[in-house]
């Protein structure tokens, strides 16, 4: 099974910040990688797929980058509604795995 | 508009069995893979099950095989988990997860969920 370690489990920011959050494979999965928001009480919601394609309706200051086992979203101008969980998922081979998930909070 | 909406869950005691529904609408429900992602109380997430497009062929992640069943009726344009023997473990709420329409498996629609207590 690949598994997916992402960093940081937690993550505190100012508004207006620009925030990384990165996702590390443990083999290469060629770029099949996507990033979710879970906001509390929510169910998750795409963000990126293939690594840096934005989904339809996600905001420019969502961006995902990276290749091989590397990955990272960066999020730009931090926002409060953009307080939530985070996930990477690789999609490159079964069992589909995700990261452990980013806690995103506004200082 | 996409909806996806679970129904079934609830309390269950271990070893019991439990069947969870999810109704689509909104699009070609038969064109697209579907699966079910579950999360555990403050937890991450786990994929649990996919079943393509036509029923043809499934997948499941290794803690489910063999206990749970996942299947769809097109023509209702619904999915369904069939959870056998559960385990206290199986606490979770479970979503249905529309994978994208270019075969390549990541989500690209969630439902609400529906919340699974295993317990005596």
């Amino acid at each position: 099974d690949i598994q997916m370690t992402q960093s940081p489990a937690s993550l505190s920011a100012s508004l207006g910040e620009t925030v990384t959050i990165e996702c590390r494979a443990s083999e290469d999965i060629y770029n099949g990688l996507a990033w979710y928001q879970q906001k509390p009480g929510k169910s998750p919601q795409l963000l990126i797929y293939n690594a840096n394609s934005l989904h339809t309706g996600v905001p420019s200051r969502f961006s995902g980058s990276g290749s091989g086992t590397q990955y990272s979203l960066k999020i730009n101008s931090l926002q409060s509604e953009d307080v939530a969980s985070y996930f990477c998922q690789q999609y490159y081979n079964y069992p589909l795995t995700f990261g452990s998930g980013t806690k995103l909070e506004i200082k | 508009e996409v909806q996806l909406v679970e129904s079934g869950g609830g309390l269950v005691q271990p070893g019991r069995s439990m069947k969870l529904s999810c109704a689509a609408s909104g699009f070609t429900f038969n064109n697209y893979d579907m699966a079910w992602v579950c999360q555990a109380p403050k937890k991450g997430l786990e994929w649990v099950a996919t079943i393509s497009y036509d029923g043809s062929s499934t997948y499941y992640r290794d803690s489910v095989k063999g206990r749970f069943t996942i299947s769809r009726d097109n023509a209702k344009s619904t999915l369904y988990l069939q959870m056998d023997s559960l385990r206290s473990e199986d606490t979770a709420t479970y979503y249905c997860a529309r994978h994208s329409a270019n075969s390549h498996w990541y989500f690209d629609f969630w439902g609400p969920g529906t919340m699974v207590t295993v317990s005596s």
